[in-house]
């Protein structure tokens, strides 16, 4: 097995672009999420999606995030216009149900300049 | 809503040495709990977990952790570490009822020769 394949692994764009990272989740695992690591703020969950629906997107910090999972094995994360305050690792991590844990990409590092 | 502490930010242990890394929890029921491990430039990897049964779980990597419902604890434990376990290690807890897991702030660990 691949694991998560998350892209691209590095992002440099400038402040009011739009940006697009992607992930591939595990076959067969029903559950994906997007995490955000800063320094200063940790891991944060931004959204988690069960069965590719959306279940709980209180931690996009704000409409200039979208996410999407079209089928079970993609899913998008959108920032438009992008920021310089956006800048951190953007994990996606997929598991297969409740209290298995998660398997991690290895990260989009998004830096807005 | 469940949250984790963990109270150190960072560790240094020699090579050799016994390890302990603190994790506390709140939650009101018996959450599911992980153990992950982050080396530089990499994704989180699961090392162990627990939600029932024996409360000493054994992981990868040679890790076990303990979970003490009477101190809502669930320590890390190594009884001897090794140069390449340097790294981050983030505590977590999930709900039962669901699928989120929230991340502790993360004990980074050196090891000294």
């Amino acid at each position: 097995d691949a694991g998560v394949i998350q892209s691209p692994r590095h992002e440099v764009t400038e402040m009011g672009q739009e940006v697009t990272l992607r992930c591939k989740p595990i076959s067969g695992h029903n559950s994906l999420f997007w995490y955000r690591q800063t320094m200063m703020r940790g891991l944060e969950l931004l959204i988690y999606f069960n069965n590719n629906v959306p279940i709980d997107d209180s931690g996009m910090p704000e409409d200039r995030f979208s996410a999407k999972m079209p089928n079970a094995s993609f899913s998008t994360l959108k920032i438009q216009p992008s920021e310089p305050r956006d800048s951190a690792v953007y994990f996606c991590a997929s598991s297969p149900d409740k209290g298995y844990g998660y398997t991690f990409g290895s990260g989009t590092r998004l830096t807005v300049v | 809503a469940q949250s984790v502490t963990q109270p150190d930010i960072h560790i240094t242990v020699s090579e050799g040495a016994s390890l302990e890394l603190r994790c506390n929890y709140s939650y009101g029921a018996t959450p599911y709990l992980f153990w992950y491990v982050q080396s530089p430039g990499q994704g989180l990897q699961l090392l162990l977990k627990y939600f029932s049964g024996d409360t000493l779980v054994q992981g990868i990597k040679g890790f076990e952790a303990e979970f003490k419902r009477s101190q809502s604890s669930f320590n890390l434990r190594k009884p001897s570490v090794h140069w390449s376990d340097a790294a981050e290690y983030f505590c977590a807890v999930g709900a039962t009822g669901g699928f989120k897991t929230i991340f502790g702030a993360g004990t980074r660990l050196f090891v000294k020769a």
